[in-house]
Parts: C-alpha cells; sequence; structure tokens
C-alpha cells in the first residue's frame, strides 16, 4: 500500500502565530489528497479535500481562510492553520489513496496553540 | 448523508476472549468498507478493506464481515490479547471520491 509520511509529528505554537504542516505521498501520485481533524477521545473528520493543481474543497463549517490547503505536486499537499487559537488544538491526519480503493493514512501531527 | 455507528462505544474483556465490535451505516450503496486500529496519540493502521462484492475478509485473528443489505458489518477478534487494546474505527468513502466517513470508534482493552 502506499506510505504517508506528515512533518511535523507534533507542534506547540503561540496563539495568533501560523503553522504549516506537510503530507507526503511517498510511493504513490496523489491526484487528491484528504485532511482530517480529530479532537480527543472523537472520531475523524474531513475539514476538506486537497486536489492537485487546483482548489481544495472545504466541508461546511471549515474556513478556508484559517485552513490553507496547498497541493502543488502529486506527493505534497500542505495544511496551513493561519492565525492558531487555542482552540485549534487537534489531532491533523491526511490520508490518500485510489478512487474508492483503500485509503492509506499519515501518522497525523499533534497541534498545541499555547 | 452517510451515518456510520459503532456499538460498543468502549469493551473491556480479559485476555483470550473472542470479540465482535459491530458497525452500521445508514447508506447501503458503498463502494467498501474499511477497519482501521488506532493507538493513543498515533495515527490510523488499516487492518481489513471490504469491497462491496465481498462478504468477509481475514487477517491473522481478525475477520470482518460485510452485509450490504442490511448496513452491518463486523469485526471479530478472536484470542485477544492486551496488545489489541486500542480503538477500533471503521469507515465507508461517501461516494467513488473515496473521502470517508468514520464511526466513533470502539475502545478495546484487554487485560492481561
Amino acid at each position: 500500500g502506499a506510505v504517508v509520511s506528515q512533518h511535523p509529528s507534533w507542534v506547540i505554537c503561540k496563539s495568533g502565530t501560523s503553522v504549516k504542516i506537510e503530507c507526503r505521498s511517498l510511493d504513490f501520485q496523489a491526484t487528491t489528497m484528504f485532511w482530517y481533524r480529530q479532537f480527543p477521545k472523537q472520531s475523524l473528520m474531513l475539514m476538506a479535500t486537497s486536489n492537485e493543481g487546483s482548489k481544495a474543497t472545504y466541508e461546511q463549517g471549515v474556513e478556508k481562510d484559517k485552513f490553507l490547503i496547498n497541493h502543488a505536486s502529486l506527493t505534497l499537499s500542505t495544511l496551513t492553520v493561519t492565525s492558531a487559537h487555542p482552540e485549534d488544538s487537534s489531532f491533523y491526519i491526511c490520508s490518500t489513496g485510489q478512487g474508492a480503493r483503500e485509503q492509506f493514512f499519515g501518522p497525523g501531527t499533534r497541534l498545541t496553540v499555547l | 448523508k452517510q451515518e456510520v455507528t459503532q456499538i460498543p462505544a468502549a469493551l473491556s474483556v480479559p485476555e483470550g476472549e473472542n470479540l465482535v465490535l459491530n458497525c452500521s451505516f445508514t447508506d447501503s450503496a458503498i463502494y467498501n468498507l474499511q477497519w482501521f486500529r488506532q493507538d493513543p496519540g498515533k495515527g490510523l493502521t488499516s487492518l481489513l478493506l471490504i469491497q462491496s462484492s465481498q462478504r468477509e475478509q481475514t487477517s491473522g485473528r481478525l475477520n470482518a464481515s460485510l452485509d450490504k443489505s442490511s448496513g452491518r458489518s463486523t469485526l471479530y477478534i478472536a484470542a485477544s490479547q492486551p496488545g489489541d487494546s486500542a480503538t477500533y474505527l471503521c469507515a465507508v468513502p461517501e461516494t467513488s471520491g473515496s473521502r470517508l466517513t468514520f464511526g466513533e470508534g470502539t475502545q478495546l482493552t484487554v487485560n492481561p
């Protein structure tokens, strides 16, 4: 299966700063990547669909100007949390796959905003 | 809109027991169903993927079944071990575009 990496694995930042999270598909050309968010003791919620070479599609209630997504190549998608606040503290996970086949997930990034 | 439900939310069993985790979904027009394992603070590990045309899949001590018509899947774990302790999630793609809808998960604790 596809190997997906994320960087960083964890990050702590001050309120008001921006944080960039990278999601890389190491052995798979990912035209589409998905970004999920998971709060403690909750399941994963889809935030947005990242499309290579075009704009991302955001889920209802997710602010596109706050969560900037860039998918400039077939192996890299980035999620930037702008002007982060403590309520943005969460576990962010990306995934990719081919069509309706198996999805492969990155190891996740733990964001803590002080 | 697809909704996925998992029962029970938490389960604690002694080592060696066989157990069943349940997953139900509201829209039976699914392409596949995937079971994942998540350890605390970690990402997801794919356990089993069942295609819509299949009725079950097996991997080691794990067996997953799928009944599309009733909107249900079960994950059977045989001879449970403390190392099986984790949260188990089931997920289905909403459309052929493969964005997944997850259940809330079952937190499993296997006591030595």
